[in-house]
């Protein structure tokens, strides 16, 4: 059965602190693997990554794919208390380009304490 | 450019009641999700859609059906709600092909309880 799991399940950090969040899947026929970021509504992309050893950065958060070892981290530098929210990771599989159905993982709840 | 709504942000049903849900986006996507999000289960998908007049089931299907009648719009329907269905909804849409890359653009959710 596919499967994504996400640790920790929850974290509380102080603003400054960099913390890292991890990501873990067994999925056939994978083809890409998104991040995203929850805060009480709806959830906002951050990162798609398709590719081994190929970081993508945006700001403070970066984030890299393992497909060998089949994981990936989520990593967020000198956090703010917006980043406060439930960081989401999801991996998307491929049946030939015809679907592109996510399977998520339960979610890290970071919170970040000024 | 309204991205992905939803309609009702929230409702209350009383078991054995029936309503629909309806997710409209405006970015000419192919493909409409729609989820259901529980405390300690993450998004699971209920159903999908790859194209106007089809539709296809998800992880858990039950107890809900969809209609994808025109392309923007994705209904969710729901027969004879039970409170196992408590629960808050997301529809997604996402471009179709291997460049869209399956990013999914998500609508504001829709908070149903039912007693």
């Amino acid at each position: 059965e596919d499967k994504v799991v996400q640790s920790p399940l929850s974290l509380v950090v102080h603003e400054g602190d960099t913390v890292t969040l991890n990501c873990s899947y067994e999925v056939t026929n994978f083809r890409s693997l998104l991040w995203y970021k929850q805060e009480k509504k709806a959830p906002t992309f951050l990162f798609m990554l398709t590719s081994s050893g190929i970081e993508k950065k945006s700001g403070r958060l970066s984030s890299i794919l393992d497909k060998k070892e089949l994981f990936s981290i989520l990593n967020i530098t000198a956090t703010q208390t917006g980043d406060s929210a439930v960081y989401l990771c999801a991996v998307a599989r491929d049946y030939g380009g015809s679907q592109g159905n996510l399977i998520f993982g339960k979610g890290t709840k970071l919170s970040v304490k000024p | 450019n309204a991205g992905v709504t939803q309609t009702p942000k929230f409702r209350v049903l009383k078991t054995g009641q029936s309503m629909t849900l309806l997710c409209a986006q405006d970015m000419n996507h192919e493909y409409m999700y729609w989820y259901r999000q529980d405390p300690g289960m993450g998004l699971r998908l209920i159903h999908y859609s790859v194209g106007e007049g089809t539709t296809a089931k998800g992880e858990v299907p039950d107890g809900y059906n969809v209609s994808r009648l025109k392309k923007q719009n994705f209904l969710l329907g729901l027969e004879s709600a039970a409170p196992s269905q408590t629960s808050v909804y997301f529809c997604a849409s996402s471009s179709r092909g291997l460049a869209g890359g399956y990013e999914q653009y998500f609508g504001p959710g829709t908070r149903l309880t039912v007693t």
